[in-house]
């Protein structure tokens, strides 16, 4: 399994947009990129899947390079909210997915 | 469609007594996964299970632990003689087993079933 790398913590204010870059240098051909969101004593909830270029859902953005080493995930106009840690997971197929330590993210007013 | 359920929420334990933590996975998910997060840390993969089957189970200790999904009825992670190094949050996920999925299924978490053993 790929191993990620992420920034442990991001702080930002309400209504910025927030980029969490991820770093996966030894991703498989038949890796994807997904990405987890977890709030304070719950489990972690699906954000957004890709493969390649640019994925687009109703709460986030994916953006991954052709060389599909990183990541980055775009959350538009965070509210307080959207504090949570923020996991980047890599794998194919009914692998299991291994969660690092993730990013916790703090929105301030 | 009721999400993936967890009992109990809470659970306190003795040294040397044994926890039983269940799940019930998402109406028609065939797989099941279960999770241990210690405080301030991410998620660590035990077992990965299907029905009457267990997949992967290399994220689980050799000793005191174990885990089943039967036919009928919820998955069940067992410890056996708890330790105080056993206190952690547990977490259990489910996912539809669809086949021909092309990228790795979203797993959809219970709340969690938090163990303390004294």
């Amino acid at each position: 399994l790929a191993k990620t790398t992420q920034p442990i913590s991001m702080d930002s204010y309400e209504g910025q947009e927030v980029n969490i870059t991820c770093s996966h240098n030894n991703i498989a051909t038949n890796d994807y990129i997904t990405w987890y969101q977890q709030f304070p004593s719950q489990g972690p909830r699906f954000i957004i899947q890709g493969y390649k270029t640019k994925v687009t859902n109703e709460v986030a953005s994916l953006f991954i390079p052709a060389d599909r080493k990183s990541s980055t995930l775009s959350l538009p106009r965070v509210s307080l909210s959207d504090t949570a840690v923020y996991y980047c997971l890599v794998g194919g197929g009914y692998q299991k997915v291994t969660f690092g330590t993730g990013t916790k993210l703090q929105v301030i007013p | 469609n009721a999400g993936v359920m967890q009992n109990p929420r809470h659970l306190v334990r003795r040294r040397g007594q044994e926890a039983r933590l269940r799940c019930s996975p998402m109406k028609g998910h065939s797989h099941v996964y279960w999770y241990r997060q210690l405080p301030e840390e991410g998620l660590k993969f035990m077992v990965y299970l299907q029905k009457e089957n267990i997949i992967d189970e290399s994220g689980m200790p050799k000793e005191r632990f174990s885990a089943e999904f039967p036919k009928e009825g919820p998955s069940i992670l067992r410890i056996q003689q708890v330790v105080r190094g056993d206190s952690a949050a547990y977490f259990c996920a489910s996912s539809p087993g669809t086949s021909g999925s092309r990228g790795p299924e979203t797993q959809y978490f219970g709340p969690g079933t938090r163990l303390l053993v004294l």
